[in-house]
């Protein structure tokens, strides 16, 4: 189906430093979801969000369901080696379809 | 089982051949979902399985893509005549009930079609 618009398509940070990516939608999201995808493996569900203007951590994550309901962040502190894979925002919009982004790929440099 | 699982893990076929993948939902989940995702590319959406209701398969691209549940467990996707572009890893995955509840994924099948 229609994907949003996540961003950025890649990062290459090194070890240590904060990561931030974010989705946004031209029409209203109802859950917002953010799932890590190992190279050879299923996407794992890292945080859910199910209000406007809900933050909610995960360990070193956090995300945020964006007040006006298009948009979502998901930020990481003190990224390590392991942190290294892509990373999808979901979620349901206003006529129950779920939609996900085209991912963010993300390179930590020891 | 404790997972979403699916099998094959990876399937070589020649163009032409039908291939049949197979989603083990985790227990109770009521709802399932097939996606395709190309190589380097997100989640494309191809059908969605919630109960005994009539499933959504506005995602499936040809008449060449048909899927099959029976009851709340095992879901078979098959793939008649494949193309070279049907190439992609098959993702399953369930959830407890349909709408807002997360999804849980398998593993997915790596499909290559020569």
């Amino acid at each position: 189906g229609q994907q949003l618009n996540q961003s950025p398509q890649s990062m290459f940070i090194q070890e240590g430093e904060d990561v931030s990516m974010n989705c946004t939608s031209s029409s209203i999201f109802n859950t917002w979801l953010w799932y890590k995808q190992d190279p050879g493996e299923g996407p794992v569900l890292l945080i859910a969000l199910y209000k406007a203007g809900e933050l909610t951590s995960n360990g070193r994550l956090t995300a945020q369901f964006g007040i006006t309901r298009k948009d979502s962040f998901l930020n990481i502190s003190a990224s390590i080696p392991s942190d290294v894979g892509i990373y999808f925002c979901g979620g349901w919009d206003n006529n129950n379809d779920m939609r996900f982004g085209a991912g963010t790929r993300l390179t930590v440099k020891p | 089982g404790a997972g979403v699982s699916q099998s094959p893990s990876n399937k070589v076929t020649e163009k032409g051949k039908d291939v049949e993948l197979r989603c083990d939902p985790i227990s109770g989940h009521t709802a399932l979902y097939w996606y395709r995702q190309r190589l380097g590319q997100g989640l494309e959406f191809l059908i969605y399985f919630q109960g005994n209701s009539a499933p959504d398969k506005s995602g499936l691209p040809s008449d060449r893509f048909s899927a099959e549940r029976t009851g709340e467990s095992v879901s078979t996707l098959t793939i008649q005549r494949t193309q070279q572009e049907d190439s992609a890893v098959y993702l399953c995955a369930s959830s407890l009930v349909g709408g807002t509840h997360p999804q849980h994924f398998g593993d997915g099948t790596r499909l290559s079609i020569l």
